[in-house]
């Protein structure tokens, strides 16, 4: 258990759709980071935040957009959702800005 | 533009050790290079982290030559459950905007 958690497990709906993945990260990190990972695919970074701000930003696409709370759980917000959509997403957490990332267990999205 | 690269499979058998290889032709000069490795369905996770030279912790060593430009996992006598996914990661500012690039991973398959 890496001490990060992510809701929900699993998530089925369909196109068109709009979903709110959440993750809260081990206590003390500041750092969030989101990956996508479709099947059998490698992982594509999407986005970074630290202490409630925007960090670094991969290919996410302008249908996605993503928060850091002042709590420092963040909620990835996924929209217009698409077939290709369909994929895990993982949610990283770390003590800085760079370093060590524990990942959690993941968000298994169905887009039908 | 930086891009890593790492060899998509590799094979061999318990009780080897094991080299993977990750090119990175342009990391930011400040940033480590990361390994991970992940399991079907999981998260990745943290193997081992360096700047340059030779790190070893108790599970792998990372080779890093001067020049920065690539880097090794060496896995010492490897098991049947080391078989899994190793993946690189170093970071890259591409103007002003800083970016983790993850390599495609390699799937590294032990043989009795």
């Amino acid at each position: 258990d890496s001490g990060v958690t992510q809701t929900p497990k699993h998530l089925i709906t369909a196109t068109g759709q709009r979903v709110t993945l959440r993750c809260s990260p081990r206590s003390g990190d500041l750092s969030v980071y989101w990956y996508q990972q479709s099947l059998d695919q490698g992982l594509q970074f999407l986005i970074q935040y630290y202490n409630g701000e925007e960090r670094a930003k991969g290919n996410i696409l302008e249908r996605f957009s993503a928060q850091q709370f002042p709590d420092l759980h963040s909620e990835l917000n996924l929209s217009s959702l698409e077939l290709g959509d369909s994929a895990l997403y993982f949610c990283a957490s770390s003590v800085r800005r760079s370093g060590e990332q524990f990942f959690g267990p993941g968000t298994r999205l169905t887009v039908l | 533009l930086a891009k890593t690269t790492q060899p998509i499979s590799m094979d061999s058998y318990e009780g080897q050790e094991v080299n993977i290889t990750c090119s990175h032709n342009n990391i930011a000069t400040n940033d480590y290079i990361t390994w991970y490795q992940q399991f079907p369905s999981q998260g990745p996770r943290f193997i081992i982290q360096g700047y340059k030279t030779k790190v070893t912790n108790e599970v792998a060593s990372l080779f890093i030559p001067a020049d920065r430009k690539s880097s090794t996992l060496s896995l010492p006598r490897v098991s049947l459950s080391d078989t899994a996914v190793y993946y690189c990661l170093v970071g890259d500012i591409r103007d002003s905007n800083y970016q983790l690039i993850w390599g495609a991973g390699t799937k590294l398959i032990i043989k009795p």
